[in-house]
């Protein structure tokens, strides 16, 4: 089975309202990656946490990693029409060779 | 600088025939990575190329799909006498290093292959 699985499947909130999605694993990583699909072509890369690292911000943009729980969560503040997109974790998992993305969160931004 | 290139961006086939997919990496970056999307799901990890080193290929879901790349660059996945099930988004990344799960990886925008 995937290594990542983001929840919920898919989400839909109004403009400047909040999204929070969340990323679960099974083995242990070096670190997590979040990355964006627009329209089902290619990945935008946003963010990077490493397994040492509890918290990471980047613009609106928040990302926290628990790797007791073997989770992690972005967090998608003052949300705008353009964020409408695909949201895939991926985990580098220790001693392996391979990046692992999860099936994804289905994000809907109503005007 | 020019991100990571694909073509052809739309590929139509007939069950049966071979196509070749192509993914032009960013200049210097020394990983490239092939992945499929099929249609509402996650990627799945096909080939993993890293300088002149042995590929990694444990993700190929069959002898009917390989790939290659020459010289340190330009890579080409190439799919023989393909099945309806083949049909997906084939994505191609690169990375400026190797080392799994610690540099991001740049995707291209995908060829979309449908088998008839």
């Amino acid at each position: 089975s995937q290594q990542g699985e983001e929840d919920p499947q898919a989400l839909s909130i109004q403009e400047g309202e909040n999204a929070t999605m969340n990323c679960s694993y099974k083995t242990s990583i070096n670190n997590l990656q979040w990355y964006r699909q627009n329209s089902g072509r290619g990945l935008v890369h946003l963010i990077l946490i490493r397994s040492n690292e509890r918290e990471k911000h980047s613009g609106r943009l928040r990302v926290t990693l628990d790797t007791s729980k073997k989770s992690s969560s972005l967090l998608i503040t003052a949300s705008r029409a353009a964020d409408t997109a695909s949201y895939f974790c991926a985990t580098g998992a220790q001693g392996a060779q391979k990046l692992v993305f999860g099936q994804g969160t289905r994000l809907t931004i109503n005007p | 600088g020019a991100g990571v290139s694909q073509s052809p961006s739309n590929k139509v086939t007939e069950k049966g025939k071979d196509v070749e997919l192509r993914c032009d990496p960013i200049s210097g970056h020394t990983a490239l990575y092939w992945y499929r999307q099929s249609l509402g799901q996650g990627l799945e990890f096909l080939i993993y190329f890293q300088g002149n080193s042995a590929p990694d290929k444990s993700g190929l879901p069959s002898d009917r799909f390989s790939a290659e790349r020459t010289g340190g660059s330009v890579s080409t996945l190439t799919i023989q006498r393909t099945q309806q099930e083949d049909s997906a988004v084939y994505l191609c990344a690169s990375s400026l290093y190797g080392g799994w799960g610690v540099y991001e990886q740049y995707f291209g925008p995908g060829t979309r292959l449908t088998v008839t």
